[in-house]
């Protein structure tokens, strides 16, 4: 059964300060995709990234990156020089059977709620 | 402008009052689905369906039931809700890259 974990329940760091979410995996699939979705206080759920298990190139997007390593079966979402807005709670999920799209079921782990103190 | 709506933003109701929570999305998306948060637990499937009148259920289908006769819309019906069933509730569709688009949520409680 996949499973996903986010072992971190809160953090808080002062603005500007780096952020690393962790996100662990478990799946017996070859071929799934994983992804950070972003539910800021007004609540909604916001699509990060999806990352392919057979991409395991690190992404960047702005002050956000992502390190993937199926070796730690690992999905990292790093927040550089973190502002007030970054304030959310981050959610990591799985979906398995990419390659039979339809099909797959999502897993979403707990969250982490991350609070940028100004 | 590509969205999921969902209605309503808000529900209180009493045990047992059947409720429907109703779901549309404008993007042709085949697959949707339902999921419920919960403090501590995450978000978890309740139902998906890939396509009309094709429904199947996720972790937690007990209490709920939901239909698909046509494409855009799937709602999630409670017949008899109970108050464990006092959640928060996004509806979602997902296009062919996988992306899932969430509707605003609907926090439902019920007495």
């Amino acid at each position: 059964a996949q499973k996903v974990t986010q072992a971190q329940t809160e953090i808080s760091v002062v603005e500007k300060e780096d952020v690393t979410l962790d996100c662990v995996y478990e799946t017996r699939d070859t071929t799934y995709y994983l992804f950070w979705y972003k539910q800021p206080p007004s609540g909604e759920l916001v699509f990060l990234i999806r990352r392919n298990s057979f991409d395991e190139q690190n992404e960047i997007s702005g002050r956000y990156s992502w390190n993937f390593q199926k070796s730690t079966s690992s999905f990292n979402f790093t927040i550089t020089a973190s502002q007030v807005v970054d304030s959310a709670v981050y959610f990591c999920a799985l979906s398995e059977d990419a390659s039979n799209f339809g099909n797959e079921k999502l897993t979403f782990g707990t969250g982490t709620r991350l609070t940028i103190i100004p | 402008e590509a969205q999921v709506t969902q209605n309503p933003r808000y529900l209180i109701t009493v045990t047992g009052k059947k409720l429907t929570v109703t779901c549309s999305q404008n993007m042709n998306h085949e697959y949707m689905s339902w999921y419920r948060q919960d403090p501590g637990l995450g978000l978890r499937q309740i139902y998906y369906s890939m396509n009309v009148e094709v429904t199947d259920k996720g972790d937690v289908p007990e209490g709920y039931k939901v239909s698909r006769k046509e494409k855009r819309n799937f709602p999630l019906i409670l017949e008899s809700p109970s108050p464990n069933q006092t959640s928060l509730y996004f509806c979602a569709s997902m296009s062919q890259n996988e992306k899932l688009f969430f509707g605003s949520g609907t926090q439902l409680s019920v007495l």
